[in-house]
């Protein structure tokens, strides 16, 4: 049973660009949150995904979307980068509101 | 605004030593996780505290809820090199409320 997969693991982007970054929750979850880690910072919630619907957002701009799949997977999508947002991004899974399992995350780069 | 403080940010030790993390918050949480990160790894949960003066063991783990629910310590017996990682403490205010997480504490444990 495979947990939860991101892809890429690595990124690397300059300012103004557009990245996409993919989540597969573990088998048998249906809701996905996306988390922003900065180096030598706890992560930061960005959003939650449930049945397709966007559920809950933390306070990030609207430069950051995201998506889900009927089969529960999930894109976060950034807008015109920044360099702050060089970062781990992480992905979660969980069924409902139970137990949350992370991804390895995407270490994505910003120059 | 929900804010979780985790201390020491930083702890250095030699094996076999004993310690303590602590997460203090002014809010009170329904439910508390801890969570270990390994460096390039998404974070691992090694407990979820929900009632107000909760002790729970893991092995040489002891975490403790606070009794208004605002506050919960990790104690560490005889640290062993694999012990080695960011600790993490996230809270919920209510279940489906997105996920706070601390700064962390980055643990090293010297053999």
């Amino acid at each position: 049973d495979a947990g939860v997969t991101q892809s890429p693991t690595h990124l690397i982007k300059t300012r103004g660009q557009q990245v996409t970054l993919r989540c597969s929750p573990k088998s048998g979850h249906d809701t996905v949150s996306w988390y922003q880690q900065a180096l030598g910072q706890g992560p930061q919630f960005i959003f939650q995904y449930y049945e397709e619907e966007e559920r809950q957002r933390g306070n990030f701009p609207d430069r950051f979307s995201g998506h889900q799949f009927p089969n529960y997977s999930s894109e976060l999508n950034v807008n015109a980068l920044l360099l702050g947002d060089s970062a781990l991004y992480l992905c979660a899974s969980s069924l409902a509101a139970g137990t949350q399992y992370f991804g390895p995350g995407t270490r994505l780069l910003v120059l | 605004t929900q804010l979780l403080e985790q201390s020491p940010q930083f702890l250095s030790i030699q094996e076999g030593e004993n310690l303590t993390v602590y997460c203090n918050s002014s809010s009170v949480f329904s439910s508390l996780q801890w969570y270990r990160q390994e460096p390039g790894e998404g974070p691992v949960l090694l407990v979820t505290v929900v009632t107000g003066g909760e002790v729970k063991k893991l092995k040489r783990l002891t975490f403790q809820f606070g009794d208004a629910r605002k506050d919960s310590s990790l104690h560490i017996t005889a640290a062993q090199p694999g012990d080695t990682g960011l600790y993490l403490c996230a809270g919920e205010e209510t279940s489906y409320d997105k996920v706070i997480f601390g700064p962390g504490t980055s643990l090293s444990v010297i053999p």
